[in-house]
């Protein structure tokens, strides 16, 4: 059973361009969850999305956008990428009846912005 | 508002000695309290959960934490360190009816032999 799988590993970009990012969840999730982590910070909370909704969404510009598909497969887009963007992204999935269990989470895209 | 504390953000420890990894939280209602570890170039897995039930909470490989109200704390321990423990861990708070949670700022362990 896969986990939670992330694409690309790694990026470059530069600044003012668009980025998407893709995340599969593990296998019976329907809920995904994206998190910004900083060189040396805890992640953060982007948004959530739950019925190809964004449910939540935390302290993040609207540059930062979402999408989660049928198959409940989720994609972070940037737009006017900044140098700050430069981070670790990770992707979480869990099941909604299960709000109170764990998250799993995907091993990140590592976004660097130049 | 929501928020933890991790105080310390390197911990060393010698091989065989104890793990206390410290961990204060900010919450108006009670809280749901994490601990996650990440190893390099992987992404988080949670090591134990506190949600209002036990104030004692046993984790994978070993680890424990208790919460504890009147210190507003959730301190990680483990008896014996080994190295395989080296990695970074992350406190993290969810209140409830939210649906994400609040990472700390992180503990990076170093385990020497």
């Amino acid at each position: 059973d896969a986990g939670v799988t992330q694409s690309p590993t790694h990026l470059i970009k530069t600044r003012g361009q668009q980025v998407t990012l893709r995340c599969s969840p593990k296998s019976g999730h329907d809920t995904v969850s994206w998190y910004q982590q900083a060189l040396g910070q805890g992640p953060q909370f982007i948004f959530q999305y739950y019925e190809e909704e964004e449910r939540q969404r935390g302290n993040f510009p609207d540059r930062f956008s979402g999408h989660q598909f049928p198959n409940y497969s989720s994609e972070l887009n940037v737009n006017a990428l900044l140098l700050g963007d430069s981070a670790l992204y990770l992707c979480a999935s869990s099941y909604e009846k299960g709000i109170h269990e764990k998250l799993f989470f995907g091993s990140g895209t590592q976004l660097s912005v130049l | 508002a929501q928020s933890v504390t991790q105080l310390g953000s390197h911990v060393s420890v010698s091989e065989g000695a104890l793990v206390l990894l410290r961990c204060n939280y900010s919450s108006s209602v009670p809280p749901y309290l994490f601990w996650y570890v990440q190893y390099p170039n992987q992404g988080l897995q949670l090591l134990l959960k506190y949600t209002s039930a036990a104030t004692l909470v046993k984790g994978i490989n070993g680890f424990e934490a208790e919460f504890k109200k009147s210190e507003t704390s959730f301190h990680l321990t483990k008896p014996s360190a080994h190295m395989s423990d080296a990695a970074e861990y992350f406190c993290a708070v969810r209140v409830t009816g939210a649906n994400n949670l609040f990472f700390g700022t992180g503990t990076r362990l170093t385990v020497i032999p």
